[in-house]
Parts: structure tokens; sequence; C-alpha cells
């Protein structure tokens, strides 16, 4: 199957800095990706979509101006909480949803291996 | 919010078929049944999809009722590493919502 990866896998940081995560189709073109955060015991849940070269779109209750998404190239897309705070710390994935083929678009969403965020 | 309802656990025999329901009444025509599974602090797990026509790969069957309301993941044979949560998802492509999910616990 494709292959979605996410850097880092885990990372630690200090309240108040901000922390760039990275979301990579590896074998595919990928028109649309998606972030999600996941706390223990809990389901995914949705927090944006973003196309390629446009705006993300955020579900309400997401700050956009706090959780940056930038979606510049086919093949990557990147996550940054900006100040983060403890109550960030959590398990974010993203997937993406391989592109066009042959004139239709895509209907197979590969995930990522997810990234702990542990904001101290 | 999610559009489906599935049950909050299920077990299973080792080596044993594994059937997990979905309920998705409200299915629109154009959203697609996908199924993922999710294994402890990873990501989600492609498994299978369908649109209306039962679908088969190597890891899993899925059964779709002809009115769309609900399917079937069979997982024919189900092994320890099939111990999971299992997830089933109605979707146009446009966004995938998670609901609760099913957790699957194969017993030897």
């Amino acid at each position: 199957g494709a292959v979605v990866s996410q850097h880092p896998s885990w990372v630690i940081c200090k309240s108040g800095t901000s922390v760039k995560i990275e979301c990579r189709s590896l074998d595919f073109q990928a028109t649309t990706m998606f972030w999600y955060r996941q706390f223990p015991k809990q389901s995914l849940m949705l927090m944006a979509t973003s196309n390629e070269g446009s705006k993300a779109t955020y579900e309400q209750g997401v700050e956009k101006d706090k959780f940056l998404i930038n979606h510049a190239s086919l093949t990557l897309s990147t996550l940054t909480v900006t100040s983060a705070h403890p109550e960030d710390s959590s398990f974010y994935i993203c997937s993406a949803r391989d592109g066009v083929r042959g004139g239709v678009p895509g209907n197979t969403i590969y995930f990522g291996e997810g990234s702990w965020l542990t904001v101290v | 919010d999610a559009k489906t309802t599935q049950p909050p656990s299920m077990d299973c025999a080792e080596g044993r078929a594994a059937n997990l329901p979905c309920n998705h009444s409200t299915i629109s025509g154009n959203e697609y049944v996908y199924w993922y599974r999710q294994i402890h602090s990873q990501g989600p797990q492609y498994i299978i999809h369908g649109l209306k026509n039962n679908e088969t790969n190597e890891m899993a069957s899925l059964i779709i009722t002809e009115d769309r309301k609900s399917s079937t993941l069979i997982l024919p044979h189900a092994t320890l590493r099939d111990t999971a949560v299992y997830y089933c998802i109605v979707s146009n492509n446009n966004d995938m919502r998670f609901g609760a999910g099913t957790r699957l616990t194969v017993k030897p």
C-alpha cells in the first residue's frame, strides 16, 4: 500500500515554544491531506483538511492561528503548533488521499505513523 | 460527527473468522465505506473500502448490504496480531471522520 511518513515520531518541547510536524506522501501525490489529534483512549478527531496550494479548512473549535497548516507541495504538509502548552500534548496523525490517476480522483486515504507531542 | 454505529467491543478465537458489523443507515450515494484499524500508539492502517459491491483483498472481505445501510468486515482467519480497534467510516473523500470503533480482541 501507499506510504505516508510523519516526522518526528515524538517530540518534547517547552511550554511557549512552537513545534513543526511534517507529513509526507512517499510514493504518490496527495492532493488532499488531513490532520487529526488523538487523546489517550479516545478516537481520532479531525482538525483540518488541506488541499495543495490553498488554505486549510479547519474544523469548528480548532484555532487556525494556533495550529498552522501548510500544504505547499503534492507530497508535503506541515502542522505547526504555535506557543504550545501542556494541554496541546497529544498524538497527532496525518493522512493523505492518493491523487488523480488517469483523470479520476483517488479514493484511498492512507495514514501516517503519528507524532507524539509532549509539552512540558 | 461519525455517521456509523459499531459495537464497542468484540472477542474472537484465534484462527476463527472475525465478523465486524457496522451500521451506516444515512449513507449517501456517493459515499464509500472504509475500514481501518489502529493498533495501540500507531497510525490507522487501511484495510479495505467499497462503494456497493462486495470487496476482497489479502487482508479482509467487505460485505455491503444491497441497501448500503450496513456492512460487515470479515477477517477470515484471525490471529493475535489482529487485536486492534477497527473503524468503519463512510466518506465521499472530502473528509474522513472517525467514530468510536470496535475493539477486537483475538484470544488464543
